[in-house]
């Protein structure tokens, strides 16, 4: 399986944009970018995934570069509630595994 | 939005006894679910995936005998950890895929097993 790194932790001031990254420089062409999050003691929430394009939901953006070996996610106005470990998974189509990494852990600093 | 329960979220019980925990896709219809492990401050660690009506697919080292998975309906998934021991303690998590065309996995909020 193609790897993903991620940093291991990341501050932010409360409702200021975050931007968390992703290299995955082995993914390959049929790879999609997935990102969950998982807030304390709960199971993990599904953000937002995207294969090349940009793509917007109601709780981020998934930035791609165009050689699709980096994305970034990025929180538009962070909020406490955001605090989470955040997790950068590639997820072979057709493939239902999802395989979880170390995950950045995102602290807002109020 | 999909949502998964998982029953009950907390559970004490003594070494040498088994335990059950259930997990229900309570709005949409699951042929999928998978049942992950998680140790403080460790990653989610994926243990099986089990099919309805069919057995479950247990990921290397995990001990198929010792946790028992049923999938009986395409709403319920069960996980029953026989014979318990304090290195079973961890936190519990399963997963719903829908079966729609992409059949994005929907996370239950987590059951704590704490053995003595």
């Amino acid at each position: 399986d193609a790897k993903t790194t991620q940093p291991n932790s990341m501050e932010s001031n409360e409702e200021e944009p975050v931007h968390l990254p992703c290299n995955h420089s082995t993914i390959s062409g049929t790879d999609y970018i997935h990102w969950y999050r998982q807030l304390p003691s709960q199971g993990p929430e599904y953000v937002i995934h995207g294969l090349t394009s940009n793509v917007n939901n109601r709780m981020a953006s998934l930035a791609i570069a165009e050689d699709r070996k980096s994305s970034t996610l990025i929180l538009h106005r962070a909020t406490l509630r955001d605090a989470a470990v955040y997790y950068c998974i590639l997820r072979l189509f057709g493939n239902e595994k999802l395989t979880f990494g170390t995950g950045t852990r995102l602290t807002i600093i109020p | 939005g999909a949502v998964v329960s998982q029953h009950p979220s907390r559970v004490i019980c003594k070494s040498g006894t088994s335990v059950k925990i259930e997990c229900r896709s309570l709005d949409f219809q699951a042929t999928t679910m998978f049942w992950y492990r998680q140790f403080p401050k460790q990653s989610l660690m994926l243990m099986a995936t089990s099919n309805e009506g069919s057995k479950a697919t247990y990921e290397q080292g995990v001990e198929k005998d010792k946790f028992l998975i049923n999938h009986a309906s395409l709403t319920l998934s069960t996980l029953t950890v026989t014979s318990a021991h304090p290195e079973d303690s961890s936190f519990y998590i399963c997963s719903a895929r829908d079966t729609g065309f992409w059949g994005e996995q929907y996370f239950g909020p987590g059951t704590r097993l704490t053995v003595t």
